[in-house]
């Protein structure tokens, strides 16, 4: 049951390049969006959020793009730096049931010094 | 900055054995949430927990899986009789309310416990 899905296992970007993570869903139902962050042997952290009230969200380096009609986000990181490299898992919640996060099996982005 | 923190970080057990997880979540959060990732495969949802009580689970946490507040900052995870397939590093992780959407809440995680099961 692959409700959302990271399609490219890997990615690698050139330091102060923008790094483009994708992320596709198939439950409508889904209107809550996560970035998560993960490094080995460590817990995911939170990066950004989207509500699927926005389209665009933005806190630094890092915004979020929803597009609700094709089920699809992005992540994109400008500029790219070294230690951003690391795992990024995208994940959705909706309202019905916000208590849990449905993950998916995230995309490893190497930013080449 | 608080954080969720969780023991051991790793443990070794034998199949059939009991094992307990540990959990403190963040201390003003009220929702509690279990979640594991197999090597190499997805971060799955296992259970959420509020008011002393299960919210949801998936179809992964069986009758071999419970969970337990036993006192005001403690939260674990149990797993009666382990199984080969339970070898996985489990996430505990809690959030200040329910309701992502409009809130602005989010879902904060340890660092994992890697349970090896031989």
């Amino acid at each position: 049951d692959q409700q959302v899905k990271q399609n490219s296992p890997s990615l690698s970007v050139q330091e102060g390049r923008i790094s483009i993570l994708n992320c596709d869903y198939t439950n409508s139902m889904f209107d809550y969006f996560l970035w998560y962050k993960k490094y080995p042997a460590e817990g995911p952290t939170f990066l950004i959020s989207i509500s699927s009230i926005k389209d665009k969200n933005e806190d630094g380096r890092f915004t979020v793009f929803l597009n609700k009609s094709a089920k699809h986000l992005s992540l994109h990181i400008v500029p790219s730096q070294p230690g951003d490299s690391a795992v990024y898992f995208c994940a959705a919640s909706f309202s019905g049931s916000a208590r849990q996060l449905t993950f998916g099996s995230g995309t490893q982005l190497t930013v080449l010094p | 900055e608080p954080e969720v923190t969780q023991t051991p970080s790793h443990q070794v057990t034998q199949m059939g054995q009991e094992v307990i997880l540990r959990c403190v979540p963040i201390s003003n959060h009220l929702y509690f949430y279990w979640y594991r990732q197999i090597l190499g495969q997805k971060v799955e949802f296992l259970v959420s927990f509020y008011n002393n009580e299960i919210s949801e689970k998936s179809e992964i946490f069986d009758d071999q899986f419970s969970v337990e507040r036993p006192d005001g900052s403690n939260f674990t995870l149990k797993i009666r009789s382990t199984k080969l397939e339970d070898s996985a590093m489990y996430f505990c992780a809690s959030s200040e309310k329910v309701g992502l959407r409009f809130t602005g809440n989010t879902i904060y995680f340890g660092e994992g416990s890697w349970l090896t099961v031989v």
